[in-house]
């Protein structure tokens, strides 16, 4: 069974400009999360996404945006890059994300994008 | 909001002594998992933990959860260079959402 998939693994922009990660869950899976890696900030989560809807998002501002497609597939966007978003940014998928079933709601998560802004 | 501590961040043991993890939070979850994550990977799920009590174990790595205490640790037993790696606690914060400890670095020296 494939893991999580994310592309592109490594991207290079410049401030200003707006960037697009794609994650592809595990096969089945419904529930995609997204969180943020920094060595200043450790992981921390963006937003969640289930059946083309998010259902929680994290404190990050506006310019951080996401959303699911039907396939379950999801997408992150950064609008008007600032040097402090060079990060990693991992996607975690689900199968439900339903806390009442703890164990179909464990994540697996994907390689990551490394996204450095200069 | 709910914050999770992770001591120590650093820790630098020799091959087959004995060391704890402890990764504390501040107010109530009903579960914790545990990862490990490789320089330059992603993370890796260890265990989940559900109830107050719990225990788990997988080779040399035993995790235990005390909600009342709000705390859970990683005990590593007789440590082997393959253990050096990044160690994150997580909480659930809410509906659909994980709050990760600040990681602990972990490396074994031969």
């Amino acid at each position: 069974k494939a893991g999580v998939t994310q592309t592109p693994r490594y991207l290079i922009k410049t401030r200003g400009q707006q960037v697009t990660l794609s994650c592809s869950p595990i096969s089945g899976h419904r529930s995609v999360s997204w969180y943020q890696q920094t060595p200043g900030q450790g992981l921390q989560f963006l937003f969640e996404y289930f059946s083309e809807t998010q259902r929680n998002k994290g404190n990050f501002p506006g310019r951080f945006s996401g959303r699911q497609f039907s396939n379950s597939r999801s997408e992150m966007n950064v609008s008007t890059l600032e040097l402090g978003d060079s990060a990693l940014y991992l996607c975690a998928s689900s199968l439900t994300g339903d806390p009442s079933r703890p164990l179909r709601n464990e994540q697996f998560f994907g390689p990551g994008t490394r996204l450095t802004v200069l | 909001e709910l914050k999770v501590e992770q001591n120590p961040l650093f820790l630098s043991m020799q091959e087959g002594k004995n060391y704890t993890i402890y990764c504390n939070y501040s107010t109530t979850s009903d579960r914790l998992y545990w990862y490990r994550q490789d320089p330059g990977k992603s993370l890796e799920s260890l265990f989940v933990l559900l109830s107050n009590g719990a225990v788990k174990q997988e080779g040399r790595l035993m995790a235990s959860l005390d909600t009342k205490a709000r705390l859970s640790t990683l005990h590593i037993t007789a440590a082997v260079h393959d253990l050096s790696a990044t160690y994150f606690c997580a909480v659930r914060a809410g509906t659909y959402k994980y709050i990760f400890g600040t990681g602990t670095r972990l490396k074994v020296l031969a």
